[in-house]
């Protein structure tokens, strides 16, 4: 069993539709969570990041943290076809660790 | 201010042979992190240099090794080549020292193919 495991998708929504992405992990030593966006033929860029439980917003974006339940979610709200790329969850558990362990990544299609 | 680049965009080996992948960090960046991406296992880490030295090791085969110049560029290098071997191979780069893992800046990668 991967330490992170994300479902691959593919999710395709309607433009304006809330994207709900998530990941779950087995790590329990993880406390610094990450989500970053791929467009095809680029590298990873980071959209949020959050540190142990909660919830954090920018934007149009919202992620949350359970670490009770081991369970990371991004939301995307009016969703646009811009956001059409691949979503990539990772953590880790310290703070300077660039280690990071990924999930598989969620593609996403908005549709206009 | 130039991102990560990493050289080439695209690779075709075969198997057997070697490579030889490069990253140019960020500039003032320190700290370079070498990355696999493949559809199966998505992106799995490799190593991490800071100051020439190896300071963290991702679980892959001797086969695969890096070096980090005085000048923060890195390069990784692959052996007797698998068609597993076929990925794509991503590097970031962060400022460090005392820099969180938020401040990690990835390049686009180096598509490598193993025949």
């Amino acid at each position: 069993q991967k330490e992170v495991e994300q479902d691959p998708g593919p999710l395709s929504v309607p433009e304006g539709a809330i994207v709900s992405l998530n990941c779950t992990y087995s790590n329990s030593a993880f406390q610094y969570f990450m989500w970053y966006r791929q467009y095809s033929r680029k590298g990873p860029e980071l959209l949020m990041y959050t540190y142990s439980s909660g919830n954090k917003e920018d934007g149009r974006f919202t992620a949350q943290v359970d670490k009770s339940s081991k369970y990371i979610s991004l939301f995307i709200r009016d969703s646009q076809p811009s956001d059409s790329a691949t979503y990539l969850c990772a953590m880790s558990a310290a703070l300077n660790d660039y280690k990071l362990s990924f999930g598989a990544g969620t593609t996403v299609t908005v549709r206009a | 201010k130039a991102g990560v680049t990493q050289t080439p965009r695209y690779l075709i080996k075969t198997r057997g042979q070697q490579v030889t992948l490069s990253c140019s960090p960020i500039s003032g960046h320190r700290s370079v992190s070498w990355y696999q991406q493949t559809p199966g296992q998505g992106l799995q880490f490799l190593f991490e240099y800071f100051s020439e030295t190896q300071r963290n090791k991702g679980n892959f085969p001797g086969r695969f090794s890096g070096r980090q110049f005085s000048n923060s560029r890195s390069e990784m290098n692959v052996s007797t080549l698998e068609l597993g071997d076929s990925a794509l191979y991503l590097c970031a780069s962060s400022k460090d020292p005392g820099t969180t893992n938020e401040k990690l800046f990835f390049g686009s990668g180096t598509q490598l193919s193993v025949l």
